[in-house]
């Protein structure tokens, strides 16, 4: 049973276009996350949320919009893509806003062509 | 500068060998320190975590040095399963997991 599920695993699409990736935990963590890992590899916070709350907003285009309906799910949908936003989209799940038990789940690879 | 630097690497030693990983980190108020490991094309996974008086699981071995603001991380006797990137992370009163940019290991058969 996959504690992090995001979908889908894989998103090719067009400058422009706006896509949803979806994240579900079923750890019962209250608090859920958004990383993006660029090119270089480098893992950068998004957005943070605990118990629906956003409590992380860091600056990222207002073109990115995180909701989360419920503790258990984060999404994050993207208006007006560029390629620009080609990267991998983790999502993660930790119980409260400690730094221990990050959980992440195995990735959305986004590529806008 | 990154608030978390690391030797990018890659870090190229044979089976058996010794590795040693260093990483910085430039805000003095993180609290907790982790090493995670993440294979090529999959998810970070949490390796160990780091205390000042230093920590083992296994072959494995953590440090971390708050006067330097220093962590490391040791491996012994290298196996090709470890080959990976090894990520430094520290966590702080931003409430948020700050990633090194990983150091990348490649254990030669």
């Amino acid at each position: 049973d996959t504690a992090v599920s995001q979908t889908p695993k894989y998103l090719v699409t067009q400058m422009g276009n706006d896509k949803s990736i979806k994240c579900e935990q079923n750890l019962g963590h209250d608090t859920m996350y958004w990383y993006k890992q660029d090119s270089k590899k480098f893992l950068k916070i998004m957005f943070s949320y605990n118990n629906k709350e956003l409590i992380i907003n860091e600056t990222v285009p207002n073109r990115f919009s995180p909701k989360s309906p419920d503790k258990a799910h984060l999404n994050l949908h993207i208006n007006s893509l560029e390629l620009g936003d080609s990267a991998v989209y983790f999502c993660a799940s930790s119980q409260m806003t400690g730094g221990n038990g990050y959980t992440f789940g195995s990735g959305t690879r986004l590529t806008v062509v | 500068r990154k608030e978390v630097e690391q030797d990018p690497g890659p870090f190229n030693v044979p089976e058996g060998a010794t590795v040693a990983f260093n990483c910085t980190y430039s805000n003095s108020a993180s609290q907790s320190f982790f090493w995670y490991r993440q294979d090529c094309r999959k998810e970070p996974k949490l390796l160990m975590s780091v205390y000042s008086s230093g920590n083992e699981d296994g072959r494995f071995t953590a440090q971390l040095n708050r006067a330097s603001q220093y962590i490391s991380l040791l491996i012994r006797d290298s196996k090709l399963s470890d080959s990976a990137t090894y990520l430094c992370v520290s966590f702080g009163a931003t409430n948020k997991l700050i990633f090194g940019t990983g150091t990348l290991l490649a254990v030669q058969p």
